[in-house]
């Protein structure tokens, strides 16, 4: 069984802070994405790399990084969270199929 | 401006009961994706088709491709209280392997 897991299942932080989520998968595939989802919106796509040290920008980059160090890992960086990046944040991973696997997520809130 | 619309947004219908639930988009696609996502967890794929007018079963459920291939439904027949979650349909346009997601349908299915 292919398996995404997400570093936190909650996280509270302050306005400013720096904020890491961290996704590893297990399945040796070579693209990765990160999504923010909110009612109403669906999953919108931040960033995605389709290599190790590879990224390119989703729909709403603004306010986010990414890095690709290792093929299983692929974290997501908020540099100076604020209070509109408060969301639900999903880990994805895809192979040479269709096929997307989601991590659980990672409910974020910034106050 | 979501690429793909799903309707309705809410459904909640009694066990037993037929649902039907849509995914439209002036877009056409390479392919397209059904998901769905409980409550705390990350989207499960459930199906995907390819090809314009693909009909597929998955038990009680029936996905429809349509022949543009710009939109999709999702029927339920006799739905179960484990049919409850949030459906998503997400779709591929050409080689890109990026997905566009609709903004899901709650599916509530009272016992």
């Amino acid at each position: 069984d292919v398996k995404v897991t997400q570093s936190s299942r909650y996280l509270v932080k302050r306005t400013g802070e720096k904020v890491f989520l961290e996704c590893v998968q297990d399945m040796d595939h070579e693209n990765m994405f990160w999504y923010r989802q909110d009612p109403g919106l669906g999953l919108r796509l931040i960033y995605f790399s389709y290599d190790v040290k590879m990224k390119e920008k989703g729909d709403i980059p603004e306010g986010y990084s990414v890095s690709r160090e290792k093929k299983e890992r692929f974290s997501l960086i908020l540099e100076s969270a604020s209070t509109n990046q408060t969301s639900m944040y999903l880990c994805a991973s895809r192979g040479s199929s269709y096929e997307q696997y989601f991590g659980p997520g990672t409910r974020l809130t910034v106050t | 401006t979501q690429l793909l619309e799903q309707s309705p947004q809410f459904l909640s219908i009694q066990e037993g009961e037929n649902l039907t639930v849509y995914c439209n988009s002036s877009s056409v696609f390479s392919s397209l994706q059904w998901y769905r996502q409980e409550p705390g967890e990350g989207p499960v794929l459930l199906v995907t088709v390819v090809t314009g007018g693909e009909v597929k079963k998955l038990k009680r459920l029936t996905f429809q491709f349509g022949d543009a291939r710009k939109d999709s439904s999702l029927h339920i027949t006799a739905a179960q209280p484990g049919d409850t979650g949030l459906y998503l349909c997400a779709g591929s346009r050409g080689n890109d392997y990026k997905l566009s997601f609709g903004a899901g349908t709650t599916v509530t299915v009272r016992a």
